[in-house]
C-alpha cells in the first residue's frame, strides 16, 4: 500500500534553516509529481511546492519563493523541503503528498501523516 | 494567482440532512477541482476529483459538480463519521490554491 512517511520537524530559531524529508513507498516513486502542503495550527490548507516526477521542474508559493528549495532523490523514493531563512508565520505541519501525475496539474491522491514544524525564539 | 473562495466557513447539521457547499474560482478553472476532507489531527483525504468524479472507496453519498468559476460539494444525507473540514482545491495552475475550509459539525 502507498505510504508516505515525513521527517526532519523541530523547533527552530527565526532565520535558521531545517529539512524536511518524506519517503514514499508501495509504488514506482519515479512516475509521480510530489508536493509539500503546510497548516499553521488552527487553519487552513496552503500549498507549499511541487516537483516534477524526474526532478527537472518545481514550483512555489509566493510566500516560500527564494527560501524553500524542493527537491527529489529517485533513487531513495525520498523527497526533500530545505527551508532557509524561517519565520515565525512558516510555523505548521508539513504534509508530502503525491500528485496523480508526473507533472503536477491533478489530484493529490495520497498524503502523509505531517511533520510538525514551530519557529520561535 | 488563482483565489478560491468557500462558503459557509461552518455549518451545523442533523444525522441524516443533506449538506452543501460552494466553492467559487476567480477565474475559469474548467474542472480542474478537487474536494478534500480533514479530520481533526489527520492528513486531508481526497473525495472527489476532477469536479465531479467519486475517488474509489468514496461513499456515494458525497458528489460534486460545477465548472468554469462555481463549484458544488454535497452530502446527501449526513453521518456522524462526516464530522470535519471540507477543502476545494484548484490545479488549473500548477501553483495550487486551496478554498478556506467548511467546517460541518453534527
Amino acid at each position: 500500500q502507498v505510504q508516505l512517511v515525513e521527517s526532519g520537524g523541530g523547533v527552530v530559531q527565526p532565520g535558521r534553516s531545517l529539512r524536511l524529508s518524506c519517503v514514499a513507498s508501495g509504488f514506482t516513486f519515479n512516475n509521480f509529481g510530489m508536493h509539500w502542503v503546510r497548516q499553521a495550527p488552527g487553519k487552513g490548507l496552503q500549498w507549499v511546492a511541487l516537483i516534477w516526477y524526474d526532478g527537472s521542474n518545481n514550483y512555489y508559493a509566493d510566500s516560500v519563493k527564494g527560501r524553500f528549495t524542493i527537491s527529489r532523490d529517485n533513487s531513495k523514493n525520498t523527497v526533500y523541503l530545505q527551508m532557509s531563512r524561517l519565520r515565525v508565520e512558516d510555523t505548521a505541519a508539513y504534509y508530502c503528498a503525491r500528485d496523480r501525475r508526473g507533472m503536477g496539474r491533478a489530484a493529490l491522491d495520497y498524503w502523509g501523516q505531517g511533520t510538525l514544524v514551530t519557529v520561535s525564539s | 494567482d488563482i483565489q478560491m473562495t468557500q462558503s459557509p466557513s461552518s455549518l451545523s447539521a442533523s444525522v441524516g440532512d443533506r449538506v452543501t457547499i460552494t466553492c467559487q474560482a476567480s477565474q475559469d478553472i474548467s474542472n480542474y477541482l478537487n474536494w478534500y476532507q480533514q479530520k481533526s489531527g489527520k492528513a486531508p483525504k481526497l473525495l472527489i476529483y476532477d469536479a465531479s468524479n467519486l475517488e474509489t472507496g468514496v461513499p456515494l453519498r458525497f458528489s460534486g459538480s460545477g465548472s468554469g468559476t462555481d463549484f458544488t460539494f454535497t452530502i446527501s444525507s449526513l453521518q456522524p463519521e462526516d464530522f470535519a473540514t471540507y477543502y476545494c482545491q484548484q490545479y488549473e495552475s500548477r501553483e495550487l490554491s486551496f478554498g478556506g475550509g467548511t467546517k460541518v459539525e453534527i
